[in-house]
């Protein structure tokens, strides 16, 4: 059964890098896409960005300039990083599996991870 | 940027058919899927390419996309459909959601 977790600080101060880890298990991390969803608190979902084992990446063009996701595929790992961080940046933070390659649905996620930004 | 637009939210009777529209420019061109959250869990997927349901998930809920408007359908209603929903595309690479819809069952 596949499952995905999310793991990393829940608090992160104003301008400073938020830093999170996706583990998977159930599944090899180099058989699909992976991307980083996130819901701010009583709002909608917003696809921050995803990557493939090769280290092909694309991002929302609205973070782009603040965010990397990268892959560790020893560890079955993908990783989110948001540079200077604001209030605006407090969400629940969910990783998710595409199913297939092109036009995928999210098939798995993870249960998510609060992060609050506040100093 | 592509933009999907959703109702914030419907109301239906239980056993009736709840209808949820979805729309964007030309979204009958692209492949859309339908997720439901309900209160603090995450996602879950329940319609992808346009009109399939995943295993798992009930007869009940069906989906159709042309022109510029998708629709997440529920015939019978239940009460544990009640949740949020949202629709979701892809644009030149890039994920897009609607802003989601609130389905109440009353």
């Amino acid at each position: 059964q596949v499952q995905l977790q999310e793991s990393g600080p829940g608090l992160v101060k104003p301008s400073e890098t938020l830093s999170l880890i996706c583990t998977v298990s159930g599944d090899s991390i180099t058989s699909h896409y992976w991307s980083w969803i996130r819901q701010p608190p009583g709002k909608g979902l917003e696809w921050i960005g995803h990557i493939y084992y090769s280290g092909s990446t694309n991002y929302n063009p609205s973070l782009k300039s603040r965010v990397t996701v990268s892959v560790d595929t020893s560890k079955n790992q993908i990783s989110l990083k948001v540079r200077s961080v604001t209030a605006a940046d407090t969400a629940v933070y969910f990783c998710a599996r595409e199913l297939y390659s092109g036009s995928s649905p999210f098939d798995y996620w993870g249960q998510g991870t609060v992060v609050t930004v506040s100093s | 940027s592509y933009e999907l637009t959703q109702p914030p939210s419907v109301s239906v009777s239980p056993g009736q058919t709840a209808s949820i529209t979805c729309s964007g420019d030309e979204l009958g061109n692209k492949f859309v899927c339908w997720y439901q959250q309900k209160a603090g869990q995450s996602p879950v997927l329940v319609i992808h390419k346009d009109t399939k349901r995943p295993s798992g998930i009930p007869e009940r809920f069906s989906g159709s996309n042309s022109g510029n408007t998708a629709t997440l359908t529920i015939s019978g209603t239940q009460a544990l459909d009640e949740a949020d929903y949202y629709c979701q595309a892809w644009d030149s690479s890039i994920v897009v959601f609607g802003g989601g819809t609130k389905l109440t069952v009353l």
